[in-house]
């Protein structure tokens, strides 16, 4: 069955601390891929996505990913993080063919400390 | 303002008792779907909808229903709720294979 594995679901750090939370996806063929963050109470709010193109991404908030066909991984930096990225973050995969579920990884749950 | 509005936010309700929570969306997406958040299980998907009268499965299904009759409106019917159908509710529109537009959330407590 199509997965999506986040192998970190805790993390604490300090600020300005660099940050790399994994996600691997387990589906063979083409997939647009996201990140999504929710802050404590509110709702997912999409940080990035990639389609096609330049494997590197950027997104809002100084957030990028990297996309690694042959690792299925699309990995989430960010070079230095602030108390106010504490939240959760969710990686989801949606593949482009056969079913047009969109698949969620179970969450990295991100404290920043002052 | 492009939104995806659900109600209600919050409900509580005995076992049993049939209820509804409402979706709509105002961004003319083919694609809506809910979810149930659970601590330590991340987004379950529950049900989604490709387009009008169009629904299937998720990973999640038993114990819900829902109906795709308007493109904008996506309601989740629970017949007998169970308190293991405790959690908080997300749904979500978008176009075909693009990012998701995700409601405020209905947290829900079956006793």
């Amino acid at each position: 069955a199509q997965s999506v594995s986040q192998h970190n679901h805790h993390v604490i750090l300090s600020e300005a601390a660099s940050l790399e939370l994994g996600c691997n996806y387990s589906y063979g063929g083409t997939v647009n891929l996201f990140w999504y963050v929710q802050y404590p109470g509110q709702h997912l709010q999409l940080l990035l996505k990639y389609f096609s193109g330049d494997p590197l991404v950027k997104g809002i908030k100084g957030f990028e990913a990297e996309f690694i066909k042959s690792k299925f991984s699309f990995n989430l930096r960010k070079p230095s993080v602030q108390w106010s990225d504490t939240a959760e973050y969710f990686c989801a995969v949606n593949p482009l063919r056969g079913t047009y579920k969109y698949i969620f990884g179970t969450g990295t749950r991100l404290k920043v400390l002052a | 303002e492009a939104q995806v509005t659900q109600n209600p936010r919050y409900l509580i309700t005995v076992t049993g008792k049939k209820l509804t929570v409402t979706c709509s969306q105002n961004m003319n997406h083919e694609y809506m779907s809910w979810y149930r958040q659970d601590p330590g299980l991340g987004l379950r998907q529950i049900y989604y909808s490709m387009n009008v009268e169009v629904t299937d499965k998720g990973d999640v299904p038993e114990g819900y229903k829902v109906s795709r009759k308007e493109k904008r409106n996506f309601p989740l019917i629970l017949e007998s709720p169970s308190p293991n159908q405790t959690s908080l509710y997300f749904c979500a529109s978008s176009r075909q294979g693009h990012e998701q537009y995700f409601g405020p959330g209905t947290r829900l407590t079956v006793t």
